[in-house]
């Protein structure tokens, strides 16, 4: 059974770096064709892509935000992390890590999800 | 960037009532097109990936077609389980999200 946890700090302050820690279980993300990224969700809003990592080590991130996205993971530990820069009241949203994978040698959804965490951004 | 857009924004159905709830693409993204399920306080829950395959354990009244840029998730009986935001979701080109659509009790 495949489970994903977010944790991370609930509360940051504008400027501040945000990075948050996805904890998984029932996958390895060293075996071939296996992915997780990061998804989030303001109050009320849709759901907006921000980074996601592969099994080789392939990293992707949503163009609007790149800049100021760093995801990284640590096989060892079954854990993602994901740092994200300069943080704005704008950014204060749910965040969701989530399972994915490469399928027929082609980008796939996001099968599991996480259970989220809020994330509020104040001074 | 694709751009995804949901309609309607919100479709108030009667249980038991077919819904049918329409997704388009600004570009095509063939059939690599997804559906999820949110409820409130729960994270997305996946029902439909490659445009028209049920994820594992989605019961058949939920059914998903289309290719290209339009696309269609239709819940042929809805239960009251059914009531809650759909999203719709490319994964062809990186991931990008629809809006969604709020399936509410008429």
């Amino acid at each position: 059974q495949i489970t994903l946890k977010e944790s991370g700090p609930t509360l940051v302050k504008p400027t501040q770096t945000l990075t948050l820690t996805c904890t998984f279980s029932g996958f390895s993300l060293s075996t071939s064709g296996v992915g997780v990224g990061w998804i989030r969700q303001p109050p009320g809003k849709a759901l907006e892509w921000l980074a996601l990592i592969y099994w080789d080590d392939d990293k992707r991130y949503s163009p609007s935000l790149k800049s100021r996205l760093t995801i990284t993971k640590d096989t060892s530990k079954n854990q993602v992390v994901l740092t994200m820069t300069n943080m704005d009241p704008v950014d204060t949203a749910t965040y969701y890590c989530a399972h994915s994978r490469i399928s027929v040698g082609a980008t796939f959804a996001f099968d599991i999800w996480g259970q989220g965490t809020m994330v509020t951004v104040s001074s | 960037e694709i751009v995804m857009t949901q309609s309607p924004a919100t479709l108030s159905v009667s249980p038991g009532e077919r819904a049918t709830l329409s997704c388009r693409a600004s570009q095509s993204v063939s059939s690599n097109l997804a559906w999820y399920q949110q409820k409130p306080g729960q994270a997305p829950r996946l029902l439909i990936y490659g445009a028209s395959t049920r994820a594992t354990g989605i019961p058949a009244r939920f059914s998903g077609s289309g290719s290209g840029t339009e696309f269609t998730l239709t819940i042929s009986s809805l239960q009251s389980e059914d009531f809650a935001v759909y999203y719709c979701q490319q994964y062809n080109n990186w991931w990008t999200f629809g809006q969604g659509t709020k399936v509410e009790i008429k």
